[in-house]
């Protein structure tokens, strides 16, 4: 149980162009769900928490305009990377919290290693 | 300012070996502390600690949460190839968000 997953797994894109990434809780419901990037041995770095059903909270310094986060149901957050620059290329991984009370564990989907040209 | 410190940054050890791998924190309202395994995807959950000196254990894996001294330990006894990865530590705000804190992490590399 407990499995997380987001799609495309890799994608490779010219900068300029818009990039979709999904993160589906594959057997649970998830209220919260959380978006990080990671650069080559660096930490974990959230970029925003999404709620279902209500706009998403952005870290200091994440560009909301930028990245679009949408939770459109209990099992499904997307983060849109508009107009993407080679700057923006990462790996970005999303967890989600399941919505039974008090739980703070999260479970990670696989990631998506963006690459832009 | 919430953080996450742990130590030390990077180890190598032979197959075998014991380890001790560190976190502190500083998490405001802390809730609980979790431990994540990274290989070359996305971190895979090791521990959830909520309670000072108590012990969680899973196979060669334990560790444990000081919440007066505000740290944790992951040990690894007997170390194997397969435990190569960068471990993470993340602290919990208690909230009903349950925003994590990570740490820089720990990359192990265990040489046979």
């Amino acid at each position: 149980g407990a499995v997380v997953s987001q799609h495309p797994s890799w994608v490779i894109c010219k900068s300029g162009t818009s990039v979709k990434i999904e993160c589906r809780s594959l057997d649970f419901q998830a209220t919260t769900m959380f978006w990080y990037r990671q650069f080559p041995k660096q930490s974990l770095m959230l970029m925003a928490t999404s709620n279902e059903g209500s706009k998403a909270t952005y870290e200091q310094g994440v560009e909301k305009d930028k990245f679009l986060i949408n939770h459109a149901s209990l099992t499904l957050s997307t983060l849109t990377v508009t107009s993407a620059h080679p700057e923006d290329s990462s790996f970005y991984i999303c967890s989600a919290r399941p919505g039974t009370s008090g739980s703070n564990e999260q479970f990670f989907g696989p990631g998506t290693r963006l690459t832009v040209l | 300012e919430d953080k996450v410190v742990q130590s030390p940054l990077s180890l190598v050890v032979h197959e075998g070996d014991t380890v001790t791998l560190n976190c502190s924190y500083e998490v405001t309202n802390f809730r609980s502390l979790l431990w994540y395994k990274q290989e070359k995807k996305a971190p895979t959950f090791l521990f959830m600690l909520t309670s000072s000196g108590i012990e969680k254990k899973s196979g060669r894996l334990s560790s444990i949460l000081d919440k007066k001294e505000l740290f944790s330990i992951l040990n690894i006894t007997a170390t194997q190839t397969g435990d190569s990865a960068i471990y993470l530590c993340a602290g919990v705000r208690g909230s009903t968000l349950g925003r994590l804190y990570f740490g820089r992490g720990t990359q192990l590399t265990v040489w046979p």
